[in-house]
């Protein structure tokens, strides 16, 4: 079964820092890939996606993610972090028609 | 943009009573929503796929018995949880994929707390 997997649990940054999260997928057809952020007490909303073409994906708020198939990996970042980033993010696979969830990342960013 | 709407956004219920959430997609047809459980410090988990005009999909360990799913029209889901238990309370997120966005659209969620 396909599987999700984001290594870093809990991510605490000063503002200004550079972000990289960690998320790898088990699948090996074709996949659709996105991410994620979740801010206090509101709902989730989509930061990018990836279905095909460059893999380098710009998304919203300064974010963009990369695609690299042969590690099975799609991680997220953001040159320059900011106090408002503080969320929990989730990356997210499509390989079978419905979506699997990392277990999320909690960013801290201290002002 | 595509819009789900989810209702009610919070509900406190009595031990062994029902509560039916509803997750409605405003602006596009969704033949497919999607349900998920999050629990407190956990992602979200899929329980089940619902298909419009036919019988949901569940994911290994969800009750279908418990967890009722309805998917009447092209526009409305609903999800029953009946004879809940306090181990029921959590947040339940139902989402949709709007062909058009490309993507899978979310509700905003529901906060079920059952006493």
């Amino acid at each position: 079964a396909q599987s999700v997997s984001q290594h870093n649990h809990h991510v605490i940054l000063s503002e200004a820092a550079s972000l990289e999260l960690g998320c790898n997928y088990s699948y090996g057809g074709t996949v659709n890939l996105f991410w994620y952020v979740q801010y206090p007490g509101q709902h989730l909303q989509l930061l990018l996606k990836y279905f095909s073409g460059d893999p380098l994906v710009k998304g919203i708020k300064g974010f963009e993610a990369e695609f690299i198939k042969s590690k099975f990996s799609f991680n997220l970042r953001k040159p320059s972090v900011q106090w408002s980033d503080t969320a929990e993010y989730f990356c997210a696979v499509n390989a079978l028609g419905d979506m699997r969830f990392g277990a999320g990342t909690r960013l801290t960013v201290k002002p | 943009g595509a819009v789900v709407s989810q209702h009610p956004s919070r509900v406190i219920c009595k031990s062994g009573t029902s509560v039916k959430i509803e997750c409605r997609s405003l602006d596009f047809q969704a033949t497919t929503m999607f349900w998920y459980r999050q629990f407190p410090k956990k992602s979200l988990m899929l329980m089940a796929t619902s298909n419009e005009g036919s019988k949901a999909t569940y994911e290994q360990g969800v009750e279908k018995d418990k967890f009722l799913i309805n998917h009447a029209s092209l526009t409305l889901s609903t999800l029953t949880v009946t004879s809940a238990h306090p181990e029921d309370s959590s947040f339940y997120i139902c989402s949709a994929r709007d062909l058009g966005f490309g993507g899978y659209t979310f509700g905003s969620g529901t906060r079920l707390t059952v006493v």
